[in-house]
């Protein structure tokens, strides 16, 4: 069975502070790695990786996989309240030979952003 | 350019009623996809549907849970004689036919309390 771990499960920093949040996977036929931002509602995607080693950038947000050691990382640098959300790591596989949208989430990192 | 659409948002039923969630796909997706998350936790694959077919119900349970995506109108996710532990929000995906390999987009949900 697919397994996603995410760590750590909560961070409180201070606004401006740099934080990384880490994802390790267990995937079988592995196919990409995705990231998602949940507020109150929605999962709004954040990036998609699939090749190890290539840096995927958005504004103070950055994704970076490692398809040798199972993980993934995202960093947010010079974080501000509106930052606060929970982070989800999920992992999608090539299941029975076709890909398609069954992901498997890790539980996700609660960070909350003081001002 | 809508995204995907889900109602109602909230959905109180006591215990024993029934629960119908539905979703309609963004436009031009035909590839629907319903996760379930609990208090706590992440998101968790429960079906994937086809215009009128169920691809894979893997992570449906065995009773009381139903799903159908008709050739017309949205896909409904059915709950019947709802119990407490099925208080959870229910999300909703779509995906294209070319976008298979493109991340799940998704809706803002259903929160089911049962009472």
């Amino acid at each position: 069975e697919d397994k996603v771990v995410q760590s750590p499960l909560s961070l409180v920093v201070h606004e401006g502070d740099t934080v990384t949040l880490n994802c390790s996977y267990e995937v079988t036929n592995f196919r990409s790695l995705l990231w998602y931002k949940q507020e109150k509602k929605a999962p709004t995607f954040l990036f998609m990786l699939t090749s190890s080693g290539i840096e995927k950038k958005s504004g103070r947000l950055s994704s970076i996989l490692d398809n040798k050691e199972l993980f993934s990382i995202l960093n947010i640098t010079a974080t501000q309240t509106g930052d606060s959300a929970v982070y989800l790591c999920a992992s999608a596989s090539n299941a029975g030979g076709t890909s398609y949208g069954k992901l498997t989430f890790g539980q996700g990192t609660i960070l909350t952003v003081h001002p | 350019n809508a995204g995907v659409m889900q109602n109602p948002r909230h959905l109180v039923r006591r215990r024993g009623q029934e629960a119908r969630l539905r979703c309609s796909p963004m436009k031009g997706h035909s590839h629907v996809y319903w996760y379930r998350q609990l208090p706590e936790e992440g998101l968790k694959f429960m079906v994937y549907l086809q215009k009128e077919n169920i691809i894979d119900e893997s992570g449906m349970p065995k009773e009381r849970f139903s799903a159908e995506f008709p050739k017309e109108g949205p896909s409904i996710l059915r709950i019947q004689q709802v119990v407490r532990g099925d208080s959870a929000a229910y999300f909703c995906a779509s995906s294209s036919i070319r976008g298979r390999n493109s991340p799940l987009h998704f809706g803002n949900g259903t929160r089911l309390t049962v009472t």
